[in-house]
């Protein structure tokens, strides 16, 4: 069975810094992967996605994450973090049944921002 | 293009009643997908729909269920509430062709129950 690990519950970064959000995913075949951030009381919004095609994928907001299929690995980056960033950050990946489709989540990175 | 909506936003329920939730998918997308979020599980997979049919289901006991309409438009239901119940249900829609593997959010209902 699919699953994906987020090994950092929480991590606090000063605004301005680089950040690094870890994924580890576990699934049989080629993997479509996703990060997603949801803001307190709101849905989840799609940062950026991987199905195929260049292990490393930009997204919205400046996030960029890269593939590693040997370290079954999918970690979320971003150069210079603002404080509006400040979030819970989940990874994804998408598991298929024939033409059924779910996405298994990460048990998601809470991002703290200092000023 | 809209995005996905649901309502009600949030929901005050006791235990041992029902509840029915509603979710429009993005125009043109005929998949919707259900999720409970919890503090202690995490997101979990519900069901997921299709023109109008029931294509993957989650581990979840019967009293949860849903339905989708020809507008692609679709609800969940959930009899006998249950204190374990409470949790942000979101809704998520995409495509649904083949190649396309994205799914976008609401932003959810919040479920209380007493």
């Amino acid at each position: 069975a699919q699953s994906v690990t987020q090994p950092d519950i929480h991590i606090t970064v000063s605004e301005g810094a680089s950040l690094e959000l870890r994924c580890n995913y576990s699934y049989g075949a080629t993997p479509y992967l996703f990060w997603y951030v949801q803001s307190p009381g709101q849905g989840l919004q799609l940062l950026l996605k991987y199905f195929s095609g260049d292990t490393l994928v930009q997204g919205i907001k400046g996030f960029e994450a890269e593939f590693k299929r040997s370290q079954s690995s999918f970690n979320l980056r971003k150069p210079s973090v603002h404080w509006s960033d400040a979030a819970e950050y989940f990874c994804a990946v998408a598991s298929f049944s024939g033409s059924a489709r779910q996405l298994t989540f990460g048990s998601g990175t809470q991002l703290t921002v200092l000023p | 293009k809209a995005g996905v909506t649901q309502t009600p936003r949030y929901l005050i329920k006791t235990r041992g009643q029902q509840v029915t939730l509603s979710c429009s998918p993005i125009s043109g997308h005929r998949s919707v997908s259900w999720y409970q979020q919890t503090p202690g599980q995490g997101l979990q997979f519900l069901f997921e729909y299709f023109s109008e049919t029931q294509r993957n289901k989650g581990n979840f006991p019967g009293r949860f269920s849903g339905r989708q309409f020809s507008n692609s438009r679709s609800e969940m239901n959930v009899s006998t509430l249950e204190l374990g119940d409470s949790a942000l249900y979101l809704c998520a829609s995409s495509s649904g062709q083949v190649n396309s593997y994205e799914q976008y959010f609401g932003p959810g209902t919040r479920l209380t129950v007493t």
